[in-house]
């Protein structure tokens, strides 16, 4: 089975300018979750999506917004881009099937904000 | 609410000598808990997990962890480091029914030769 893809892997933008950040969870997974990591703050959770349904947030600014599609395919987006930003923002699946479920994290984008 | 404490950033340890990596929770119900790893410019790779079965999780690449509820403790050990353990490690904590996952700030394995 193939991994969790993300797309782009590499990205620069400047501030003020908006970016979409896209996911390809497992075949069959349907649970979809973004994080977003800095060496400031480590792994911070964004938020988790199911059957294209945010089912939790994190604590971020509404910048930050996603949507899943019904073949679980997930995207963020990300607005008015500041410099702190910058962050390497990974995408992790899951099954869903019960309590203690694995994720399966993709290699990550990396964004830069100039 | 749900939290991660890992104790140390950085941790340095000899080739062939032991490895632990200590993580504390706090959760009020009886969490799910994981340690990943991270190489760098990789996501994060799944070592093992805690799910209320047996307390001492056997994990990938020769790694345990123990959970000990008393200590609200779940400590990551490997008896005899290796070269290729040098990465960055997460202890993360789940609660039934909660759709998120919350990360420690990891700690950095460094394996001297």
């Amino acid at each position: 089975k193939a991994g969790v893809t993300q797309t782009p892997r590499y990205l620069i933008k400047t501030r003020g300018q908006q970016v979409t950040l896209s996911c390809s969870p497992i075949s069959g997974h349907r649970s979809v979750s973004w994080y977003q990591q800095t060496p400031g703050q480590g792994l911070q959770f964004l938020f988790e999506y199911f059957s294209e349904t945010q089912r939790n947030k994190g604590n971020f600014p509404g910048r930050f917004s996603g949507r899943q599609f019904s073949n679980s395919r997930s995207e963020m987006n990300v607005s008015t881009l500041e410099l702190g930003d910058s962050a390497l923002y990974l995408c992790a699946s899951s099954l869903d099937e019960g309590p203690g479920e694995t994720q399966y994290f993709g290699p990550g984008t990396r964004l830069l904000v100039l | 609410a749900q939290s991660v404490t890992q104790l140390g950033s950085h941790v340095s340890v000899s080739e062939g000598a032991l490895v632990l990596l200590r993580c504390n929770y706090s959760s009020s119900v009886p969490p799910y808990l994981f340690w990943y790893v991270q190489y760098p410019n990789q996501g994060l790779q799944l070592l093992l997990k805690y799910t209320s079965a047996a307390t001492l999780v056997k994990g990938i690449n020769g790694f345990e962890a123990e959970f000990k509820k008393s200590e609200t403790s779940f400590h990551l050990t490997k008896p005899s480091a290796h070269m290729s353990d040098a990465a960055e490690y997460f202890c993360a904590v789940s609660e039934v029914g909660g759709f998120k996952t919350i990360f420690g700030a990891g700690t950095r394995l460094f394996v001297k030769a």
